[in-house]
């Protein structure tokens, strides 16, 4: 199975903020890497595919970026909505795994 | 979000097996593929499994090989969960996913659907 090491697993942030959490993979996996976004009592929600490309919906200051075995997602500019549980996943190959997971808080 | 819509909550005894559906909107069923995700209390998402209605293909998590079955039914667009010999750390949420490719994300997902296993 293909680890998953997400960082940091909390980070304190502040409205306006700009954000990088980073998702580190045991093997490449040639950017077959998605961004979540999970709240509490929500559904996760796509926020990136295919390491960078933005879902449809999901407001511009959100990014992501890297290769190999490395990537990141970038939020610039934090908004009060933002502040929720992040999750990395790859989906090169079975099972498909997810990262520990980032909490974004005040 | 929430256009895939689930089943109710459910309580069940350990030993016993649960299953849940998930319903996509008609006419393009077999485009996409359909994976489970669970996420117990205070944990993480943790990834089941997956189907490929368009070539019946399922593929499961090994820790729950054995215990999960993953199906579709393509008349009712309904994908299905079962999972079997429950225990109490199986309790989770249960969420149903769609997207087209492993390339692309799962861009859709129910409301999630609550199992508890509770003697």
């Amino acid at each position: 199975d293909i680890q998953m090491t997400q960082s940091p697993s909390s980070l304190p942030a502040s409205v306006g903020d700009r954000v990088t959490i980073t998702c580190r993979t045991s093997q490449s996996i040639s950017d077959f890497l998605n961004w979540y976004q999970k709240k509490v009592g929500k559904a996760p929600k796509l926020l990136i595919y295919g390491a960078s490309t933005l879902q449809s919906g999901v407001p511009s200051r959100f990014s992501g970026s890297g290769s190999g075995t490395d990537y990141t997602l970038t939020i610039s500019g934090l908004q009060p909505e933002d502040f929720a549980t992040y999750y990395c996943q790859q989906t090169y190959s079975i099972p498909w795994t997810f990262g520990q997971g980032t909490k974004v808080e005040i | 979000q929430g256009q895939l819509v689930q089943s109710g909550a459910e309580v069940k005894r350990p030993g016993s097996s649960v299953k849940v559906s998930c319903k996509a909107p008609g006419g393009t069923f077999t485009k996409y593929t359909f994976s489970w995700v669970r996420q117990a209390p205070g944990q993480g998402l943790e990834w089941m499994g997956r189907i490929i209605p368009i070539i019946s293909t399922t593929n499961y998590a090994q820790k729950f090989q054995g215990r999960v079955t993953i199906t579709a039914d393509e008349s009712t667009s309904t994908a299905y969960m079962e999972l079997s010999s429950l225990k109490s750390d199986d309790t989770a949420m249960y969420y149903c996913a769609r997207g087209y490719s492993s390339s692309s994300g799962s861009g859709d997902w129910g409301q999630g659907t609550l199992v508890t296993v509770a003697s």
